[in-house]
């Protein structure tokens, strides 16, 4: 069974705009931690923003946020206010357990921003 | 200078030629790890280390083998290359220490495009 699971293959948003990227995930581990990176087209993957399963509250970096939802597992990424540069490949990816540190990761999505 | 490279960047080979992937790191960490990336299926592990003597089979290890020369190099090869090898490949490192605030986040090198004909 997939981990983990992004069910949008692309996405086009609008300059300014907000945009939701949907990540759901799958463990029966209780420590686990979730993960976004950014792939722009050069190739190179850019570390964004971290969850772990015990924290309290969604975290936060910049105008990147997680909504969080335990229960329903599900760890959408919220970029605020899209610039140009954040036209991108984006992965969820999840580390289960606190020992290994093997990440697990998501088909992914293209966000597009459009001027 | 970048924290963890990758030698070659790109390469185009034969099919049933040998060929080593190489990763170098300067964070001194103990955790280094290879994975894949093929459109539509994210990136796949094919590898991963604790240290020099701590080798460990991931995800789709089938048709490589991988060696940890040092803390700082592990080298990644194909025996005999095919093309469904063909992908981006990527060496990524982290720290063994606890969670910490960013649970265990790995760093990537810049990734090396391999084609096989």
């Amino acid at each position: 069974a997939q981990k983990i699971t992004q069910t949008q293959p692309g996405m086009f948003v609008q300059e300014k705009e907000a945009v939701t990227l949907d990540c759901t995930y799958d463990t029966s581990d209780p420590s686990y931690g979730l993960f976004w990176y950014k792939q722009p087209s050069s190739g190179e993957m850019i570390f964004l923003i971290y969850q772990g399963s015990y924290d309290q509250q969604n975290a936060t970096e910049g105008r990147y946020s997680l909504n969080f939802q335990k229960a329903r597992k599900s760890a959408n990424l919220v970029i605020s206010a899209s610039q140009l540069g954040d036209s991108a490949m984006y992965f969820c990816a999840m580390r289960e357990g606190d020992n290994d540190y093997k990440l697990s990761f998501g088909a992914g999505t293209t966000v597009t921003v459009r001027a | 200078d970048a924290d963890v490279t990758q030698t070659p960047r790109n390469r185009i080979t034969k099919t049933g030629k040998r060929i080593m992937l190489e990763c170098s790191q300067t964070k001194g960490h103990d955790r280094m790890y290879w994975y894949r990336q093929d459109p539509g299926l994210g990136l796949r592990l094919i590898y991963y280390s604790f240290d020099v003597k701590d080798i460990n089979k991931g995800e789709i290890s089938d048709g490589y083998s991988v060696s940890r020369q040092a803390q700082a190099k592990f080298s990644l090869s194909l025996e005999s290359a095919i093309p469904n090898q063909t992908a981006l490949y990527f060496c990524a490192t982290s720290d063994g220490g606890l969670a910490g605030i960013k649970g265990g986040e790995q760093f990537f090198g810049p990734g090396t495009r391999l084609t096989v004909l």
